[in-house]
């Protein structure tokens, strides 16, 4: 069966430094993967997502970038992290563009 | 622009109660409606869905009915448990049922008290 690991389940950063989120899938090959987030009070917001490797598509222009190395990993990175980059990031993965999205258990991403 | 506005929580219910959170969206053409769940501690997962005008998603429970004419997408059930505890997301997609480009709702958080 297919699964989705996304870690680290928590973190605390200074602002103005590295950020690397990361996110595997298992049991499954090309998957369409995605980066959203959630700030307070703010619905899912979508931010990265790839149908393949070294493919991303950026939908809000902002601090933030993602990388695809291999077919099931996706990287959510930051070179200067802002305070207003805190927030719950969520990775997940779909088999095609209609199929149901399956949610990792998410970042919770504190910039201080 | 396309926008999906849902009932601010937080909604506490006694067990056996008749749960309704309310979701109204906003988009252009024929959107598919969607209702995540994220349980504590997990991620979301898609708990129903409705593709087009007057379709009822149902699942554990739970149903929700497009209607185009007032465009909403209402959660129902008619007798929660304390296991339905958790936070629900109405979303829509404009991609033809796509869920890559999810519009989401900032959620309602339910606590059923036994």
């Amino acid at each position: 069966s297919q699964t989705i690991h996304q870690w680290p389940a928590t973190l605390v950063q200074p602002v103005g430094s590295p950020l690397s989120l990361e996110c595997t899938v298992e049991g499954t090959s090309n998957p369409n993967l995605y980066w959203y987030r959630q700030a307070a009070g703010r619905g899912l917001q979508l931010l990265f997502y790839s149908v393949g490797i070294g493919q991303i598509s950026s939908e809000v222009p902002q601090n933030l970038s993602a990388s695809r190395p291999q077919d099931r990993q996706f990287i959510l990175s930051s070179k200067k992290l802002l305070l207003s980059d805190s927030g719950f990031y969520l990775c997940a993965w779909s088999e095609t563009d209609n199929s149901p999205l399956h949610f990792g258990n998410g970042t919770r991403l504190t910039v201080t | 622009g396309n926008s999906v506005t849902q009932m601010e929580g937080p909604v506490t219910l006694s067990e056996e109660a008749f749960l309704t959170i309310n979701c109204t969206y906003t988009a252009t053409g024929y959107p598919s409606l969607f209702w995540y769940v994220q349980y504590p501690g997990e991620g979301l997962q898609l708990l129903l869905k409705a593709t087009k005008a007057d379709d009822k998603g149902s699942n554990k429970g739970f149903e929700a009915t497009y209607r185009k004419e007032t465009t909403s997408f209402h959660l129902e059930k008619g007798s929660v448990q304390v296991s339905d505890s958790a936070v629900y997301f109405c979303a829509l997609s404009n991609y033809g049922g796509s869920q890559g480009n999810l519009i989401f709702g900032k959620g309602t958080k339910l606590s059923v008290k036994p």
